[in-house]
């Protein structure tokens, strides 16, 4: 009964593949959120969806897609993979947008290598 | 421009001592901050957050205070338990927009038996 996961936890793939990373979250919330943690250890928000709306897109290239099929579900493709996109990406989910009720939790995170 | 700062990266204690991790910011904006806790291999835990109204934010062990003057938040674990030992990240929210959260780099606690 994980509140939020992710899959896979571990990605080793080849520069130049797609690759998709899947969330589920099953607690109702309404906004999720894709974190990027890089090798010095930075958490930085890639993207948030409210209600299926994309909220947050940030500075991040457009082989990145998020895709948000239903309210539980935020799924991230990456096109085209690079070596720099070797990191530890996160999902998360808040109950709502803003507000004292936004608090965020956490998938465990994919560890996506590229080679 | 690190909004969030976490001057240190690592912070050891004795079991039973007080821990004390600090945050610094700069955006005089955000009105809303939360600690997380996050063990190896594992997604960030939610620990205790404080809105900008409030000074002081006590939960258990574990209690927040704000130094809004300052831009200046702590987190202060008392008494320290091993099981403590982990990366704490402090996290702000932007009052406006898209209340996005930024994150500190996170400081190591390690506890001493």
């Amino acid at each position: 009964d994980t509140a939020v996961s992710q899959t896979p936890k571990y990605l080793v793939t080849q520069m130049g593949n797609d690759k998709s990373i899947k969330c589920e979250q099953n607690l109702g919330h309404d906004t999720m959120y894709w974190y990027k943690q890089d090798s010095k250890k930075f958490l930085k928000i890639m993207f948030s969806y409210n209600n299926k709306e994309l909220i947050i897109n940030e500075t991040v290239p457009n082989r990145f897609s998020p895709k948000s099929p239903d309210k539980a579900h935020l799924n991230l493709h990456i096109n085209s993979l690079e070596l720099g996109d070797s990191a530890v990406y996160f999902c998360a989910s808040s109950q709502v947008l803003g507000g004292q009720s936004d608090t965020q939790y956490f998938g465990p995170g994919t560890r996506l290598t590229v080679l | 421009d690190q909004q969030v700062k976490q001057n240190s990266p690592s912070l050891s204690v004795q079991e039973g001592r007080i821990s004390i991790l600090n945050c610094d910011y700069t955006n005089s904006m955000f009105d809303y901050f939360l600690w997380y806790k996050k063990y190896p291999a594992e997604g960030p835990t939610f620990l205790i957050s404080i809105s900008s109204i409030k000074d002081k934010n006590e939960d258990g062990r574990f209690t927040v205070f704000l130094n809004k003057s300052a831009k200046h938040l702590s987190l202060h674990i008392v008494p320290s338990q091993p099981g403590d030992s982990a990366v704490y990240f402090c996290a702000a929210r932007s009052a406006s927009g898209t209340y996005k959260y930024i994150f500190g780099t996170g400081t190591r606690l390690k506890v001493l038996a």
